[in-house]
């Protein structure tokens, strides 16, 4: 099994401004994924991050405002821009060497944005 | 593309009852069924899962069912105990084999 932390675990932070997630995994992870989750909610798939490629993104999601970065196969960080009070939200980064065996999941940053 | 459906949202039962979740996808292509188990605070843990050519497996208590020609998927647990309560999640590949799409949870809670 991989463990996935993320940091920070928390924030507050001011519109306008920009909140940079990272997620560190203990061991070479193919996939990695970057959702968001609402409180009581399910989880959304923000985007896909390989190394060496581009993010993909789903729809409704735009490298603009949540830009990624998968530097190798343990690391990878993204990017909330220019944030507003809808960007609060839960998000959490995920990771698999490949994608019908178990995907491992960080604890969250929680981001509150006033 | 994919979509997952769960039912029921909500579950309450008695500790020492049975917990079933049901789950059903759209892509015929999904070969991929892993469930996973949310504690308030933390994120999603993999309790069990499943692949396409099996139709059940089973872990002590947890056990999962795969329907492929109904394309449905439940997990069950028995016996539950108060720290069963959480949130579940179940998931399927999508087609292209590149995500997991999740379904909407289920809290389910165990009052003892």
């Amino acid at each position: 099994s991989a463990v996935i932390s993320q940091k920070p675990s928390r924030d507050i932070c001011q519109r306008g401004t920009s909140l940079t997630i990272q997620c560190q995994v203990d061991s070479q992870v193919t996939m990695m994924f970057w959702y968001r989750q609402q409180p009581g909610q399910s989880l959304t798939l923000i985007a896909t991050a390989n190394q060496g490629s581009e993010a993909t993104y789903e729809s409704g999601f735009v490298i603009d405002k949540f830009p990624i970065s998968r530097p190798n196969l343990t690391f990878s960080t993204l990017t909330v821009s220019n944030m507003s009070p809808e960007d609060s939200s839960i998000y959490l980064c995920s990771g698999t060497p490949n994608m019908d065996t178990e995907a491992f999941f960080g604890q969250g940053t929680r981001l509150t944005v006033v | 593309g994919e979509n997952v459906e769960q039912h029921p949202s909500t579950l309450s039962v008695q500790e020492g009852d049975s917990a079933v979740i049901k789950c059903t996808y759209s892509d015929s292509a999904s070969n991929y069924f892993p469930w996973y188990k949310q504690e308030l605070g933390k994120g999603p843990q993999l309790i069990i899962d499943i692949r396409s050519n099996v139709g059940e497996k089973k872990d002590q208590r947890i056990a999962v069912t795969l329907n492929k020609t109904a394309k449905h998927f439940s997990l069950h647990i028995t016996e539950t105990q108060p720290e069963d309560s959480a949130v579940y999640f179940c998931a399927a590949n999508n087609q292209a084999g590149t995500a997991l799409i999740f379904g909407k949870g289920t809290t389910l809670s165990v009052s003892s």
